[in-house]
């Protein structure tokens, strides 16, 4: 098993530019979710999603957009980058939410935006 | 929302000595997780507690469940060069991190 897999691994946007970060798990994991990553600030949750065709907002879900259509992917969505998104970013499966299941995380992504 | 507090931010040890990394839950929690990232890395889960008061232990670490199910601690003995890394608590099935403890080493 890959487990999960982020890419791209680095990314530098300009300002107002859009891009999608790729997150697909093997694991058939039913809960999936989005992570930015400042210093000091931990892990602060963006998006998740608890099955196909579900998501749901986190704490900081400004700015970005995300879908579930299928079990294994879940993508994340900068529509128009700002610098304030500047962020490390991960993304993280876990098999079911229901009483308490650990978290997988891939890799990350560093995003710099200009 | 549910606030996840975690101290100290940083913590610089001798190798050989301890440390305890605490964690504070605003709100009762139905269970508590624990994970490590090195430098450079991404988390990776450590443990899961779930009952008030429980301990359970790994080697040298011990982590701890506070009897209102508000608060969690990690106690590492005789920390070694390869504990260093930031440790953070994670409540609420793993939606709210604390900011982390990270850990330095000196040989």
């Amino acid at each position: 098993n890959a487990g999960v897999t982020q890419t791209p691994k680095f990314q530098v946007l300009k300002t107002g530019q859009s891009m999608t970060l790729q997150c697909a798990q093997d694991m058939n994991h039913e809960y999936m979710s989005w992570y930015r990553q400042d210093p000091g600030m931990g892990l602060r949750l963006i998006h998740y999603s608890v099955g196909a065709g579900i998501t749901d907002q986190g704490e900081v879900p400004n700015g970005y957009n995300v879908s579930r259509s299928t079990t294994e992917d879940f993508p994340l969505r900068l529509l128009s980058a700002a610098p304030s998104q500047t962020s490390v970013y991960f993304c993280a499966s876990s098999y079911t939410t229901k009483g308490g299941s650990p978290l997988h995380f891939g890799n990350g992504t560093r995003l710099t935006v200009t | 929302g549910q606030q996840v507090m975690q101290i100290p931010q940083y913590q610089h040890v001798q190798e050989g000595e301890d440390f305890t990394t605490y964690c504070n839950s605003s709100t009762t929690l139905s269970n508590i997780q624990w994970y490590k990232q090195r430098p450079g890395g991404h988390p990776v889960f450590l443990i899961q507690l779930v009952k008030s008061g429980e301990v359970k232990k790994q080697k040298r670490l011990t982590f701890q469940f506070g009897e209102a199910k508000k608060n969690s601690s990690l106690h590492i003995t005789a920390t070694q060069t390869t504990d260093v890394g930031t440790y953070f608590c994670a409540g609420k099935e793993g939606m709210r991190f604390g900011a982390g403890t990270r850990l330095t080493v000196k040989p």
